[in-house]
């Protein structure tokens, strides 16, 4: 099946800072959604994205999907502790009720 | 706000035993899937239900995994002889959509330890 890549594994910011996570397909993906992971909690969807090019924004959070379709990335401005989590992207194959394929997934650490 | 339920939240079991997780999906949704995280990586797909049939399922998805929707309420799935590297946090999922567009709604999730 279609892998994505995720990078980097772990990212540690000092409150205030930026972070960025990145996804990456050898192949062009139909959709990309991102998914956020409280420590011990389970996965919440925060987007999906389907047109090349694409971006949108969630307050701080602002997600884009390349022009190629095989890439995508979550940026957060000026973090916050509440932004503490693990953060995947996810790739539906569709052709019905197909399931999601997730990356490894960043791991967002944030220090006061 | 409607949420997907599980129970129970932590099941252990022997090695060998049989065990059945439970999940109520949001009532209107269509589309019901389970998906395992082994402590610490990423979460892997297991299987997709939809219209009383299993619509799609990974490798990890063999012939000791089950799935039922006994009612119109509960979506179980079933492992009938534990190993040990079952031990992992399986998740439900549910979606009011499926292809290329379905945003999934997960459940807490069920840590099953086998010992």
């Amino acid at each position: 099946g279609q892998q994505v890549m995720q990078i980097p594994q772990y990212q540690h910011v000092q409150e205030g800072e930026d972070f960025t996570t990145y996804c990456n397909s050898s192949t062009t993906l139909s959709n990309i959604q991102w998914y956020k992971q409280r420590p011990g909690g389970h996965p919440v969807f925060l987007i999906q994205l389907v047109k090349s090019g694409e971006v949108k924004k969630q307050k701080r959070l602002t997600f884009q999907f390349g022009e190629a379709k095989k890439n995508s990335s979550l940026h957060i401005t000026a973090t916050q502790t509440t932004d503490v989590g693990t953060y995947f992207c996810a790739h539906q194959r569709g052709g019905g009720a197909d399931g999601l394929t997730f990356g490894k997934g960043t791991h967002l650490i944030i220090q006061p | 706000e409607p949420e997907v339920t599980q129970t129970p939240s932590h099941q252990v079991t022997q090695m060998g035993q049989e065990v059945i997780l439970r999940c109520v999906p949001i009532s209107n949704h269509l589309y019901f899937y389970w998906y395992r995280q082994i402590l610490g990586q990423k979460v892997e797909f297991l299987v997709s239900f939809y219209n009383n049939e299993i619509s799609e399922k990974s490798e990890i998805f063999d012939d000791q995994f089950s799935v039922e929707r006994p009612d119109g309420s509960n979506f179980t799935l079933k492992i009938r002889s534990t190993k040990l590297e079952d031990s992992a946090m399986y998740f439900c999922a549910s979606s009011p959509q499926g292809q290329g567009a379905g945003e999934q709604y997960f459940g807490p999730g069920t840590r099953l330890t086998v010992t």
